[in-house]
């Protein structure tokens, strides 16, 4: 069975200070890992996905996040928050072609991150 | 190239009332998936479309239907609607629906049921 958890649902950091979103993944089969950020009112952008190639992972706006398999970890990081980032960011698993998952996301409940002047 | 397009932004209904909700996806993407977000429960797959046909199925009730036309567009439609319809209800594509094909959302139709 597939299933994400977001470990914090709130962070709060100053900007200029170091982000870290935590999220943990179980998976039957080999997954591929998403974070997508949403902003109010706005629909969901992805920032980085991890798909068995490099296990750290570069996205868009300076985050990064790193794929552990030994600890099925797939954190979120940036060395130094802008107010730009404040918005609420979504852990997501997707597994390979079976039929059950095709077309399927599995979402962590999310991380509302607050970024403070 | 165009992203996701979804109509309309925003509706309000009464309980009872049917309601159906539209999805333009990216040029060429074949994969429709839908979603429903709410506070309580997050975000939960519908269903999915691929070439016109449901290739997955969420757990909602049968209430909750879709279809997909030839040119990939799709629509969801809710039947005798619910207050606990009320939801925040996304669409997102991608090129065949397979696990490592990014899915892009559009930016939703926010439905409030009275």
């Amino acid at each position: 069975a597939q299933s994400v958890t977001q470990l914090d649902s709130h962070v709060s950091v100053s900007e200029g200070t170091p982000v870290l979103l935590r999220c943990n993944y179980s998976s039957s089969y080999s997954p591929s890992l998403f974070w997508y950020v949403q902003h109010p009112n706005k629909g969901l952008q992805l920032l980085l996905k991890y798909t068995s190639a490099a296990t750290l992972v570069k996205g868009i706006n300076g985050f990064e996040a790193e794929f552990k398999k030994s600890e099925t970890s797939f954190h979120l990081t940036k060395p130094s928050a802008h107010m730009s980032d404040a918005a609420e960011y979504f852990c997501v698993v997707s597994e390979l072609d079976r039929g059950s998952t095709l077309g399927r996301l599995y979402f962590g409940r999310g991380t509302q991150l607050t970024v403070w002047p | 190239k165009a992203g996701v397009t979804q109509t309309p932004r925003y509706l309000i209904k009464t309980r009872g009332q049917q309601v159906t909700l539209s999805c333009s996806p990216i040029s060429g993407h074949r994969s429709v998936s839908w979603y429903q977000q709410t506070p309580g429960q997050g975000l939960q797959f519908l269903f999915e479309y691929f070439s016109e046909t449901q290739r997955n199925k969420g757990n909602f009730p049968g209430r909750f239907s879709g279809r997909q036309f030839s040119n990939s567009r799709s629509e969801m439609n809710v039947s005798t609607l619910e207050l606990g319809d009320s939801a925040l209800y996304l669409c997102a594509s991608s090129l065949e629906g397979r696990g490592f094909h990014e899915q892009f959302f559009g930016p939703g139709t926010r439905l409030t049921v009275l």
